[in-house]
């Protein structure tokens, strides 16, 4: 089975844009929940999708959306981006059962300038 | 929610097993112990989980004492490939999402 996927790899943005990061789950997982890496706060929880509906967020500003589709796929926005939002944003996907294992993509690296 | 203490960085020589700590001591019932990996700057990586009793895959064991406030990962012959950092965690459940909580980590340097 082909792992998660995430594009793209590495983007470069300013102040001010915007930027869609996208995500495509195991094969068979309806879940997918998104974090954020920085050197300083370490891995947070950004939210969580499950069958298109968000099923739990993490303690971040109104900026940070999601949305997942039909097909599990899923896509994170971040809006009007501060110097701070240069992260590695990860994505994780697992079948939805409670007892289910999240598997990580490679992440997308975020640097705004 | 139950929190996890992990040593900031242990040293490993090559070849030796690697046991890495992990005290979870508010656990409760029906909270799993879920050991990941994160080498630089890549996606972490699922080694591990466990309930109750001690558990083995291709990559590791896991060790969980009787109370479950501790558990240990053991790496049986670590290479240089398994310098990364690895955490240790308690799975939080909210409604019927598996949410995870990331701590510090240990940052294990396997040297030759």
């Amino acid at each position: 089975k082909a792992g998660v996927t995430q594009t793209p790899r590495y983007l470069i943005k300013t102040r001010g844009q915007q930027v869609t990061l996208s995500c495509s789950p195991i094969s068979g997982h309806r879940s997918v929940s998104w974090y954020q890496q920085t050197p300083g706060q370490g891995l947070q929880f950004l939210f969580e999708y499950f069958s298109e509906t968000q099923r739990n967020k993490g303690n971040f500003p109104g900026r940070f959306s999601g949305r997942q589709f039909s097909n599990s796929r899923s896509e994170m926005n971040v809006s009007t981006l501060e110097l701070g939002d240069s992260a590695l944003y990860l994505c994780a996907s697992r079948g939805g059962d409670r007892t289910d294992t999240q598997y990580f993509g490679p992440g997308t690296r975020l640097t705004v300038l | 929610d139950a929190k996890t203490t992990q040593p900031p960085s242990m040293d490993c020589a090559e070849g030796r097993a690697a046991n890495l700590p992990c005290n979870h001591s508010t656990i409760s019932g029906n909270e799993y112990v879920y050991w990941y990996r994160q080498i630089h700057s890549q996606g972490p990586q699922y080694i591990i989980h466990g309930l109750k009793n001690n558990e083995t895959n291709e990559m590791a064991s896991l060790i969980i004492t009787e109370d479950r406030k501790s558990s240990t990962l053991i790496l049986p012959h670590a290479t240089l490939r398994d310098t990364a950092v690895y955490y240790c965690i308690v799975r939080l459940w909210s409604g019927n999402t598996g949410k995870l909580i990331f701590g510090q980590g240990t940052t294990l340097q396997v040297k030759p």
